[in-house]
């Protein structure tokens, strides 16, 4: 069965601080696919990235930075010079391409991230 | 374009009676999902409908209930309310069904159950 794992249930940081959030995930599948949400106070969850299970190179965009590796089962995400905007609580997700679970987005508990100014 | 739209924002009901959510996809979009998120439990999912059908459904009882319109719009009924109903009800839309397609949520109804 799909199952993924935020271990740290709320981070806080200083403004201006990197701050990486860790994300463990377990399938059976060879193809699946990653995702990173934000979901601020306002409640919606804001889609961040997607990876699926044969790219492991690292993305960055902007601020933000994802690490994959296939050998750890951890796609890990870095914010780099945290901002107060930055607060929220992120998730992350795990899809499997055989349908085992008919796509659904499996999610972890999700960290809470706290960026004080 | 508008995003996933999601009614009404905020609702109060008591033990035992009925409630509809209701929600509308992205233009172009035929999935519907439906995730509850509740205090401390994370985000569960609890439906999908695709093409006006049920396709599949997660753990939760058969007073959980909805259906797709032609339009691709969703309802989430929940039936004989009970406390632990209280949450925040996501749903999402996606223009495929398959595992690599992106889901876009819509801003929630945050249900109260008295």
């Amino acid at each position: 069965a799909q199952k993924v794992t935020q271990a740290q249930t709320e981070i806080s940081v200083v403004e201006k601080e990197d701050v990486t959030l860790d994300c463990v995930y377990e399938t059976r599948d060879t193809t699946y696919y990653l995702f990173w949400y934000k979901q601020p106070p306002s409640g919606e969850l804001v889609f961040l990235i997607r990876r699926n299970s044969f790219d492991e190179q690292n993305e960055i965009s902007g601020r933000y930075s994802w690490n994959f590796q296939k050998s750890t089962s951890s796609f890990n995400f870095t914010i780099t010079a945290s901002q107060v905007v930055d607060s929220a609580v992120y998730f992350c997700a795990l899809s499997e391409a055989s349908g085992a679970g008919s796509y659904q987005l499996t999610f972890g508990k999700g960290t809470k991230l706290s960026v004080i100014p | 374009e508008a995003g996933v739209t999601q009614s009404p924002t905020h609702l109060i009901k008591t033990r035992g009676q009925q409630v509809t959510l209701r929600c509308s996809p992205i233009s172009g979009h035929t999935s519907v999902y439906w995730y509850q998120q509740a205090l401390g439990l994370g985000l569960q999912f609890l439906l999908w409908y695709d093409e006006g059908e049920e396709r599949n459904r997660g753990n939760f009882p058969p007073r959980f209930s909805g259906r797709q319109f032609p339009n691709y719009s969703s309802e989430l009924n929940v039936n004989a309310l009970e406390l632990e109903d209280s949450a925040l009800y996501l749903c999402a839309s996606s223009f495929g069904t398959g595992a690599i397609d992106i889901q876009y949520f819509g801003a929630g109804t945050r249900l109260s159950v008295l």
